[in-house]
Parts: C-alpha cells; sequence; structure tokens
C-alpha cells in the first residue's frame, strides 16, 4: 500500500519570500511522484512530476522539488513567490503496478502582499 | 488543444434524482478515471476504465455507476444523490496505467 503525508495543511508566506510545501510518501515498490495545483472551483494542473533520473525535477511557475529516496520525500520549493501561486497543492504517488495515483491532503499556499 | 473537457461546470439536482455528469477526452488517452473531492479534502478515486476494462474502487459506494461507450467519452452517473454526495468531480486521463494524470476542470455537484 501507497501513503502519501502533507505534514502542512497551510503555509501562509509573504510576496517575493521563498517557500518550501513538505511531502514524504511511503511505498514497498518503485514510485512515480507529482505535485498538481488546484485553483479555486478549478481541475488539478500538473506542476512537475518525477518518473526515474535527475532527484532535482523542475516544473512550471518557476517551481522545482528534489526526490529523495532515503527520506522518502518529494519537498516541492519555490525562491520566490508571487499573489498568483496562492491555491492548494497537492503531492502524489503512483507506482508503475496498480494504477491507482495516491493523493495527500494538500497543503494551501497563501501569499501574502 | 488536446483536453479533458467537463460538462456541465456547475450541476444541481435534488435529493434523490438521478443526475449524470460527462466527461469527454481528445487526448486519445487508454484510461479515464473519476475522482470525488470534497472541501478541504485530496480527491478520492471512484472507479477507473483502462480501454473497456471498468476497475470499481472497494470503497465507492453503489450509488455509483460509470459508463464509457467510446474512448473519447465517460458519464458518472449518481443513481440517488445524497446530501453527502455534494462535492466537485474531477475526471482524469492517462496513457498507460500510473502515468501522468490530465485532470478536467471538474464539475461541482449541489444537492438540494
Amino acid at each position: 500500500a501507497q501513503s502519501v503525508t502533507q505534514l502542512d495543511s497551510q503555509v501562509p508566506v509573504f510576496e517575493e519570500a521563498p517557500v518550501e510545501l513538505r511531502c514524504n510518501y511511503s511505498s514497498s515498490v518503485s514510485v512515480y511522484l507529482f505535485w498538481y495545483v488546484q485553483y479555486p472551483n478549478q481541475g488539478l494542473q500538473l506542476l512537475l512530476k518525477y518518473l526515474s533520473g535527475s532527484t532535482l525535477v523542475k516544473g512550471i511557475n518557476g517551481f522545482e522539488a528534489e526526490f529523495n529516496k532515503s527520506q522518502t520525500s518529494f519537498h516541492l520549493r519555490k525562491p520566490s513567490v508571487h499573489i498568483s501561486d496562492t491555491a492548494e497543492y497537492f503531492c502524489a504517488v503512483g507506482d508503475t503496478g496498480r494504477r491507482a495515483l495516491t493523493f495527500g491532503s494538500g497543503t494551501r499556499l497563501q501569499v501574502q502582499p | 488543444d488536446a483536453m479533458v473537457i467537463q460538462n456541465p461546470r456547475y450541476q444541481v439536482t435534488q435529493f434523490g434524482k438521478p443526475v449524470t455528469l460527462s466527461c469527454s477526452q481528445t487526448l486519445n488517452h487508454n484510461v479515464m478515471y473519476w475522482y470525488q473531492q470534497k472541501s478541504s479534502q485530496a480527491p478520492k478515486l471512484l472507479f477507473h476504465y483502462y480501454d473497456k476494462d471498468f476497475n470499481n474502487e472497494a470503497d465507492t459506494p453503489d450509488n455509483f455507476q460509470s459508463r464509457r461507450p467510446n474512448t473519447s467519452f465517460c458519464f458518472l452517473d449518481i443513481r440517488s444523490p445524497g446530501l453527502g454526495d455534494a462535492a466537485m468531480y474531477l475526471c482524469a486521463t492517462s496513457r498507460e496505467s500510473g502515468g501522468q494524470r490530465f485532470f478536467g476542470p471538474g464539475t461541482r455537484l449541489t444537492v438540494l
């Protein structure tokens, strides 16, 4: 079985400050890892994904994440946030064997002026 | 642009009145998924199709059914909606199992 833990339900941050959204996972098999963003009343949009290869993954909107196998983490970072980054962020894990994608409970990023 | 389309974006139904939500895709993906997302919660997988192969999650209520008449379309039928079924319903696709999901904009269902 797989599980995903997003340690922070809400992260308030000032505009132009750096941010890190934490994600830890557990799985007994090799995984794919994803970060999605969801704006109010919209579907989920993929920010970035780790399938294999380089552990530092760059995504859209200036976000990046680092896969750390030993710590089973996939934290999301951005060096300087904008007001428009205010949204809900979901970490998700999938594996090649199952067809399900397990989501974390989400982290609400609130960027303040 | 290739995409996942959900209609309608907002749906209001009465308690116990059947409702159907629709999803279509122009990506020609093999897999289509339906997720339920309640307020401030993570999306929860209800079921998915791999081609015509239907896969129901163990805890999906019998009240929820799905149809996939062809590659492009997938429907979610709620036979007798209850107040607890009010949620955002997200359709997603992927080329293969375990692959990147492409999500539609969702349908927000209100049950009166």
